[in-house]
């Protein structure tokens, strides 16, 4: 049973740069969320996607966006990148129809801005 | 404020004792989930426990038991016959739209 996986596992980009990470969701999950975790911090929620629309929103600009593929699979895509940027990106996927269910995180993607 | 707060940054505890972790939270809402996240150096976040609110019980799974107090909003994580493997990174969080505290990491001493 194949868990959260994310690619690229590390990633390393300039200021004002533009970056996709990808994740494809535990087998039978069909909603996926999206996390920022700064270095010694918690994870902080971006969004969660499901049935390919955004459905929740945390406290982040219009420079996060992303997208859901039919198959369930996400992208988060960041646009004009700032140094604060930099943090381990978490993908979790969940069930939909069990709101509240917990949710199965992958290992993430570091990314360094430069 | 739909806030998570951990007090304690650091705790340590001796191999096979007993150590509890404190979480309280914020909401305005009547029935949510809470949860344990473990989260290891190799960082993959793992559940550990969750906790229905409406439920009076205490969740228990093996060697991992809450203590939840819906009116104090209070969900602390006790840990028993602590493992070396129990060292980590531990994350109190809400459900829904998952709100994390900031951690609590632990260092378990042989």
């Amino acid at each position: 049973d194949a868990g959260v996986t994310q690619s690229p596992t590390h990633l390393i980009k300039t200021r004002g740069q533009q970056v996709t990470l990808r994740c494809s969701p535990k087998s039978g999950h069909d909603t996926v969320s999206w996390y920022q975790q700064a270095l010694g911090q918690g994870p902080q929620f971006i969004f969660q996607y499901y049935e390919e629309e955004e459905r929740q929103r945390g406290n982040f600009p219009d420079r996060f966006s992303g997208h859901q593929f039919p198959n369930y699979s996400s992208e988060l895509n960041v646009n004009a990148l700032l140094l604060g940027d930099s943090a381990l990106y978490l993908c979790a996927s969940s069930l939909e129809s069990a709101s509240n269910q917990p949710q199965h995180f992958g290992d993430g993607t570091r990314l360094s801005i430069l | 404020a739909q806030t998570v707060t951990q007090s304690q940054p650091e705790m340590s505890v001796q191999e096979a004792e007993t150590v509890t972790l404190s979480c309280t939270y914020d909401t305005s809402e009547s029935d949510y989930y809470l949860f344990w996240y473990k989260q290891p150096p190799s960082r993959q976040m793992i559940l550990v426990i969750r906790q229905e609110a409406y439920k009076q019980q205490n969740a228990t799974e093996n060697r991992f038991s809450v203590n939840f107090q819906k009116a104090a909003k209070s969900f602390s994580l006790k840990i028993s016959d602590s493992q070396l493997g129990d060292a980590a990174m531990y994350f109190c969080a809400r459900g829904n739209q998952f709100y994390f505290g900031t951690g609590t990491s632990l260092t378990v001493i042989p």
